[in-house]
């Protein structure tokens, strides 16, 4: 089975002070790994993937498969980051896509 | 291009009713998904369509059903509704399925059963 584990509902931080968004995940194979953001009013919309190895909006993950771990980190947050950030999780093709239950992050001006 | 729309976007029913949710994906994308939305337990996963075909299914009750039509367009059915069935129910369309690939998502519907 799949899982995906956000341990941190909420997640308050000062502008300017770094961030990291904790997700972990369970899975038996080789897994697909994504960031998905919602701001406030808008549409759940992809932020970034691991295969893609990018940086989106000063953010970055990196898929470290021995702790099992996805965490989204930025070194300075800014107040427009506040929002909803769900971890995801896919497999081979054709397997359904797995989301954490969410972590709020608040960034205080 | 045109992104999912959901309709409509909000419904209020009583328990024990059914209800009747529509998505349509972007041109194009043949996958949609559909998901629940609730504070306490995040986004649960309901079923994923490709080609007509229901390719996944998640843990929820008979009573929450779908089916795709030729045009990719998507329908949720929930039946006998219960209290605990309100919540936001967002689709989502991606391009060939959920291998890399990302899924866009439309508004949701907020259902509210009283």
């Amino acid at each position: 089975a799949q899982r995906v584990t956000q341990p941190e509902k909420l997640l308050s931080v000062f502008k300017g002070a770094p961030v990291e968004l904790k997700c972990n995940y369970s899975y038996s194979g080789s897994p697909e790994l994504f960031w998905y953001v919602q701001y406030s009013r808008q549409r759940l919309q992809l932020l970034l993937r691991h295969i893609s190895r990018e940086s989106i909006k000063g953010f970055t993950a990196d898929l470290n498969k021995g702790e099992t771990s996805f965490h989204l980190k930025k070194p300075f947050a800014q107040e427009e980051d506040s929002a909803m950030y769900y971890c995801a999780l896919s497999g081979r093709l054709g397997q359904k896509v797995t989301f954490g239950i969410g972590t709020k992050l608040q960034v205080i001006p | 291009k045109a992104g999912v729309t959901q309709t409509p976007r909000y419904l209020i029913k009583t328990r024990g009713q059914q209800v009747t949710l529509s998505c349509s994906p972007i041109s194009g994308h043949r996958s949609v998904s559909w998901y629940q939305q609730t504070p306490g337990q995040g986004l649960q996963f309901l079923f994923e369509y490709f080609s007509e075909t229901q390719r996944n299914k998640g843990n929820f009750p008979g009573r929450f059903s779908g089916r795709q039509f030729s045009n990719s367009r998507s329908e949720m059915n929930v039946s006998t509704l219960e209290l605990g069935d309100s919540a936001l129910y967002l689709c989502a369309s991606s391009l060939v399925g959920t291998l890399n690939t990302e899924a866009f998502f439309g508004q949701g519907t907020r259902l509210t059963v009283v």
